[in-house]
């Protein structure tokens, strides 16, 4: 893989769905892996930050998975709610300099 | 309140006109970013600097210009060269110019040249 790649490119769950996102990445020279969240009208901000190969990371209802040998990240959200409705960015760091290549997003909307 | 702006949210020029995009920060960050989003593809880098007086080129450099003069301040000058200047410009900061920092963005300019 020599880009990033996000499946599925959008998804539309009813809240209290739990959904999962795939990012894919190059493993060669890996750093660390990035996710953002970006909503609408509103700048991106970072939701992890990892470096290490089997690493897990939590924040509230939304955790992410990481496997740098095989080259891919799972985006996790328990019990979706409507204010999760962003498009969710994952981003590739080779090296030490904070260069980031970024994935295409996947776009979720939560409904009632 | 500790953050990036960008100035303005939109912007509107004729071809063949320079333009330039402001990006502040106030959060004493070393290395700032410049990146282009089109439609149906990722963030990519424009332009970075990691320290004042000293920035390089990123993936799609062609077509701008940018200058670090004082550690807070990093503007993007989109010239007539970049052949599809519309897009949506955004900047961002980190902490540090080496280690897995999260990048703290602001919140764009849409730039649109007719």
């Amino acid at each position: 893989i020599l880009n990033v790649e996000q499946s599925p490119q959008s998804l539309h769950v009813q809240e209290g769905d739990s959904t999962n996102f795939t990012c894919s990445f190059p493993s060669s020279n890996f750093y660390a892996l990035h996710w953002y969240r970006w909503e609408t009208a509103k700048s991106p901000e970072a939701l992890f930050v990892m470096t290490l190969n089997g690493d897990e990371k939590k924040k509230g209802r939304i955790s992410a998975t990481l496997n740098t040998k095989e080259g891919y990240s799972y985006l996790y959200i328990k019990g979706s709610q409507p204010e999760d409705s962003a498009t969710y960015l994952c981003a590739s760091q080779t090296g030490t300099a904070s260069k980031l290549t970024f994935g295409t997003g996947t776009r979720l909307q939560v409904t009632l | 309140d500790g953050g990036i702006t960008q100035s303005p949210k939109y912007l509107f020029r004729k071809e063949g006109q320079n333009v330039t995009l402001s990006c502040e920060q106030n959060l004493n960050h070393d290395a700032m970013y410049w990146y282009r989003q089109d439609p149906g593809q990722g963030l990519r880098l424009i332009y970075y600097s990691q320290i004042v007086n000293d920035f390089q080129k990123g993936d799609i450099a062609e077509g701008y210009s940018v200058s670090r003069e004082k550690k807070e301040s990093f503007p993007l000058t989109v010239t007539s060269a970049q052949k599809n200047p519309t897009a949506f410009y955004l900047c961002a900061s980190t902490p540090g110019v080496a280690g897995a920092y999260e990048q703290y963005f602001g919140p764009g300019t849409r730039l649109t040249v007719t």
